[in-house]
C-alpha cells in the first residue's frame, strides 16, 4: 500500500521556522519526483516546491523563494520541507506529493501550519 | 507564477452532466499537454483523476473526461453520482520547472 506521511506542522510565531518531513512507502521512491503543496483555509492548492528524483533540480515558488528549502533522503525515503522566516500567508495545511511524468499520482493526508502571534 | 482559473463552484443534478473549465495561458495551459485533474474531499488526500489533459489512471471511472482547447482545458463528469460532490482542482506544468494550480472548484450534486 502506498503511503505518505507528513509530520512536523504544528503553530509557529511570524519570523520562526519548522521543518516538515514526509515518510514514504509503497513505491521506488527514488524513481518519483518530490512536491510540497499547500492549501490555506478555504482557498485552493498552491504549488510550493519540487525536487528530482535524484536531489539534483530543486524549484520553488516565488512566494517562498529564499525562505524554504527542500531536500530528500532517498536511503530513507523521506523529503523534508524546511521553512524559514515564516508569515501568516504561510498558514495551510501543506501536502507532500510523488510525481513521476508529470502527473502526481500520490499525496499524503496533510500537515497543518499555522503561523501567528 | 499566477493561477488557473477555475469557477468557484458548479451543480449538477443526480445522472446529469456538468463541465469545469480551467483557463492559463500559452506560458502554462496552452504550452503543452501536461494538464491534469484532482478531486479532493475534504479531510481526504486529493486523488488524481485525469493526466496529460485527457488520459484516465487505471480505476478512474470513464465518467470522468478532459480536454483541451488553447489555453483552456476542461473536465466533464456525466452520469453525476452522489460521491461526486467534492472539490477538483486543474493542475499544470509550467514554465521549468514550476507547476501551477486553478483555484478549485467545488461540485455540489443536488
Amino acid at each position: 500500500e502506498v503511503q505518505l506521511v507528513e509530520s512536523g506542522g504544528g503553530l509557529v510565531q511570524p519570523g520562526g521556522s519548522l521543518r516538515l518531513s514526509c515518510a514514504a512507502s509503497g513505491f521506488s521512491f527514488n524513481w518519483y519526483v518530490m512536491h510540497w503543496i499547500r492549501q490555506a483555509p478555504g482557498k485552493g492548492l498552491v504549488w510550493v516546491s519540487r525536487i528530482s528524483h535524484d536531489a539534483t533540480t530543486t524549484s520553488y515558488a516565488d512566494s517562498v523563494k529564499g525562505r524554504f528549502t527542500i531536500s530528500r533522503d532517498n536511503a530513507k525515503n523521506t523529503v523534508y520541507l524546511q521553512m524559514n522566516n515564516l508569515e501568516a500567508a504561510d498558514t495551510a495545511t501543506y501536502y507532500c506529493a510523488a510525481d513521476v511524468s508529470y502527473k502526481i499520482d500520490y499525496w499524503g493526508q496533510g500537515t497543518l501550519v499555522a503561523v501567528s502571534s | 507564477q499566477s493561477t488557473l482559473t477555475q469557477p468557484a463552484s458548479v451543480s449538477g443534478s443526480l445522472g446529469q452532466s456538468i463541465t469545469i473549465s480551467c483557463t492559463g495561458s500559452s506560458s502554462d495551459v496552452g504550452r503543452g499537454n501536461f494538464v491534469s485533474w484532482y478531486q479532493h474531499h475534504p479531510g481526504k488526500a486529493p486523488k488524481l483523476i485525469i493526466y496529460d489533459v485527457s488520459q484516465r489512471p487505471s480505476g478512474i471511472s470513464d465518467r470522468f473526461s478532459g480536454s483541451k482547447s488553447g489555453n483552456t482545458a476542461s473536465l466533464t463528469i456525466s452520469g453525476l453520482q452522489a460521491d461526486d460532490e467534492a472539490d477538483y482542482h486543474c493542475c499544470s506544468y509550467a514554465e521549468f520547472p514550476t507547476w501551477v494550480f486553478g483555484g478549485g472548484t467545488k461540485l455540489a450534486v443536488i
